[in-house]
């Protein structure tokens, strides 16, 4: 049982180019969420998915885009990458049901240069 | 939107003294309240949590306080040792068919040998 598994780890872009981020899980959670974390900004919510098939907006989701690929997967694309976009990215799920605990991925070192 | 204010930003205490975090929200509504702790390099993670039905919460050397009519909420550890020297977050949410998680933005912990 690996949790939340993100790849990759730590990734370098220029300005401009495109990535995705990847998550999964095999808690077999219904929600899964993206998180921004940058230093004294705590961790801002960039797009959250409820359940499978649905994918919603957070606090700063522009510059972003999601996608639910199936109950395990959700990915975090950048289709421009700018340095603002220099972060470390968690990825979380949960089961979504009432007040229970959200698991954390490793996380994703991003430097947009 | 809910909005969760954490204080302080930094706090360094001696080994063996009290450490106290606190936070307010926003949103009477909110009724979960969890706390994350968050080693160097590493992911989040919950350390306890809090539901609104009662107002304190103890496990081993920490512990959680909730004022629902002041809306604030506070972490007590107790005996710090070296190891809880971390970030701390707080958290703020309605129970429902889905957690949007609004966190705190967190306090440097350091614990001086």
């Amino acid at each position: 049982n690996a949790g939340v598994t993100q790849t990759p780890k730590f990734q370098v872009l220029k300005t401009g180019q495109s990535m995705t981020l990847q998550c999964a899980q095999d808690m077999n959670h219904n929600s899964m969420y993206w998180y921004r974390q940058d230093p004294g900004m705590g961790l801002r919510l960039i797009y959250y998915s409820a359940s499978e098939g649905t994918t919603d907006k957070g606090e700063v989701p522009n510059g972003y885009n999601v996608s639910r690929l199936n109950k395990r997967e959700f990915s975090l694309r950048l289709e421009s990458a700018a340095p603002s976009q220099t972060s470390v990215y968690f990825c979380a799920s949960s089961s979504g049901q009432i007040q229970e605990t959200q698991y954390f991925g490793p996380g994703t070192r991003l430097l947009v240069l | 939107g809910e909005n969760v204010e954490q204080h302080p930003s930094t706090l360094s205490v001696q080994e063996g003294d009290s450490a106290v975090i606190k936070c307010t929200y926003s949103d009477s509504a909110s009724n979960y309240f969890p706390w994350y702790k968050q080693e160097l390099g590493k992911r989040p993670q919950l350390i306890i949590d809090i539901r609104s039905n009662v107002g304190e919460k103890k496990d081993q050397r920490i512990a959680v306080t909730l004022n629902k009519t002041a809306k604030h909420f506070s972490l007590h550890i107790t005996e710090t040792q070296p190891e809880d020297s971390a970030v701390y977050f707080c958290a703020a949410l309605i129970a429902g068919g889905y957690q949007k998680v609004t966190f705190g933005t967190g306090t440097k912990l350091q614990v001086i040998p």
